[in-house]
């Protein structure tokens, strides 16, 4: 079993509607979980972080993590043509720099 | 403007053939890793420093190495490369805590033959 599940879709959504997008892990050490959204050939850039447990809102993504269900979950509000891109979730451990991530979900926006 | 630049963008190479990439960031940030990011995989982290001469195993070290001399530069070397190390390798920088924003660089597309 992979320390991070994560459906990798594809997901196709019309322009507008609400996406969620959704990690499971195993590793209860984890502290950090972090969205970071790809770009066809670019590199990841960090979307959301939140630390343990809670919400965390960001103009129109919510970040959610369940520590007790080892579930953590990304919504778009009002998505929008320019949100189609790969969606990865990571984590780490307090104290630590190693980084796992989610294979990732690729979302596409229809206009 | 602040970036993590990597070369080359793509190589192709045979099995056997010493190569390096190079990763620089002109960011002053402590952390710096390498990943490889392959389909049904997603991103897995092969090495890692927190700072110059300080470098740990990420989870796919095998067949790699990494040196840390000055700070913005951490270059990956592949001492003999083979097939299966074809992928698609991003570096990345950060501030010195974990929680800290990485960024990464454009990546670099690799093939061994």
């Amino acid at each position: 079993q992979k320390e991070v599940e994560q459906d990798p879709g594809p997901l196709s959504v019309p322009e507008g509607a609400i996406v969620s997008l959704n990690c499971t892990y195993s590793n209860s050490a984890f502290q950090y979980f972090m969205w970071y959204r790809q770009y066809s050939r670019k590199g990841p850039e960090l979307l959301m972080y939140t630390y343990s447990s809670g919400n965390k809102e960001d103009g129109r993504f919510t970040a959610q993590v369940d520590k007790s269900s080892k579930y953590i979950s990304l919504f778009i509000r009002d998505s929008q043509p320019s949100d189609s891109a790969t969606y990865l979730c990571a984590m780490s451990a307090s104290g630590t720099y190693k980084y796992i991530f989610g294979t990732g979900t690729r979302l596409k926006v229809l206009a | 403007e602040a970036q993590v630049t990597q070369n080359p963008r793509y190589l192709i190479t045979v099995t056997g053939k010493k190569l390096t990439v190079t990763c620089s960031q002109n960011m002053n940030h402590e952390y710096m890793s390498w990943y490889r990011q392959d389909p049904g995989l997603g991103l897995r982290q092969i090495y890692y420093s927190m700072n110059v001469e300080v470098t740990d195993k990420g989870d796919v070290p095998e067949g790699y190495k990494v040196s840390r001399k000055e700070k913005r530069n951490f270059p990956l070397i592949l001492e003999s490369p083979s097939p299966n190390q074809t992928s698609l390798y991003f570096c990345a920088s950060g501030a010195s805590s974990s929680t800290d924003t990485q960024y990464f660089g454009p990546g670099t597309r690799l093939t061994v033959l």
